[in-house]
């Protein structure tokens, strides 16, 4: 079974400020996805980075990056020059390609405030 | 292209009653696949349609079921409702089943009273 754990309910950080999002999962797949997905106060649950299993370097979307340790199975998300649209609601997911579980498993979830 | 459709948005019942919600997938997208999201327990996975047939099912009781139409339209039916089953339902579609990317709708909010 797949298992994702976002271990800090809250975050804050400072507009402008760099803040980490950590995420440790456990899956005994071979093959498999990792993702970030932003979940604003509307909602509307949106993909902010993916991350191929396989590829040993790091996935970036502009001002967001990952730091991807598979061994560790380790999987933060670094939100560079935070504004204040990034506050949410932050889950970290993954998506196993073995047997027949094609579904996202999601962590708890981390609360992201950014101050002015 | 218009993003993933749910209706209702906002949904009141009383225990007892059944339920159905509905999802319009993205255009061309064939896989759907429902989330319950609970402030408890989280986002979790109900069940994924791919193509009208049920391909995965999570760890809910039957009282929870679904189905896809040949149009790729999916809907959930809650029946016998109970206070626990009070959530926002999420609905994500993509393209194929085991696509690296999920798409999600704004959701249904189910008040159960």
């Amino acid at each position: 079974a797949q298992t994702v754990t976002q271990s800090q309910p809250e975050m804050s950080v400072q507009e402008a400020e760099t803040v980490t999002l950590s995420c440790t999962y456990d899956t005994s797949e071979s093959d498999y996805y990792l993702f970030w997905y932003k979940q604003p106060p509307s909602r509307q649950m949106i993909l902010v980075i993916r991350q191929e299993a396989y590829k040993q370097q790091n996935a970036t979307e502009n001002r967001f990056s990952v730091n991807f340790q598979k061994a560790a199975k380790s999987f933060s998300l670094k939100i560079s020059d935070s504004q204040l649209g990034d506050a949410a609601m932050y889950f970290c997911a993954s998506l196993g390609y073995g047997g027949s579980q094609g579904n996202l498993i999601f962590g708890k979830g981390t609360k992201l405030s950014v101050k002015p | 292209k218009a993003g993933v459709t749910q209706t209702p948005r906002y949904l009141i019942k009383t225990r007892g009653q059944q339920v159905t919600l509905s999802c319009s997938p993205i255009s061309g997208h064939r896989s759907v696949s429902w989330y319950q999201q609970t402030p408890g327990q989280g986002l979790q996975f109900l069940f994924e349609y791919f193509s009208e047939t049920q391909r995965n099912k999570g760890n809910f009781p039957g009282r929870f079921s679904g189905r896809q139409f040949s149009n790729s339209r999916s809907e959930m039916n809650v029946s016998t409702l109970e206070l626990g089953d009070s959530a926002l339902y999420l609905c994500a579609s993509s393209p194929a089943q085991l696509y690296n990317e999920q798409f999600f709708g704004p959701g249904t909010r189910l008040t159960v009273l």
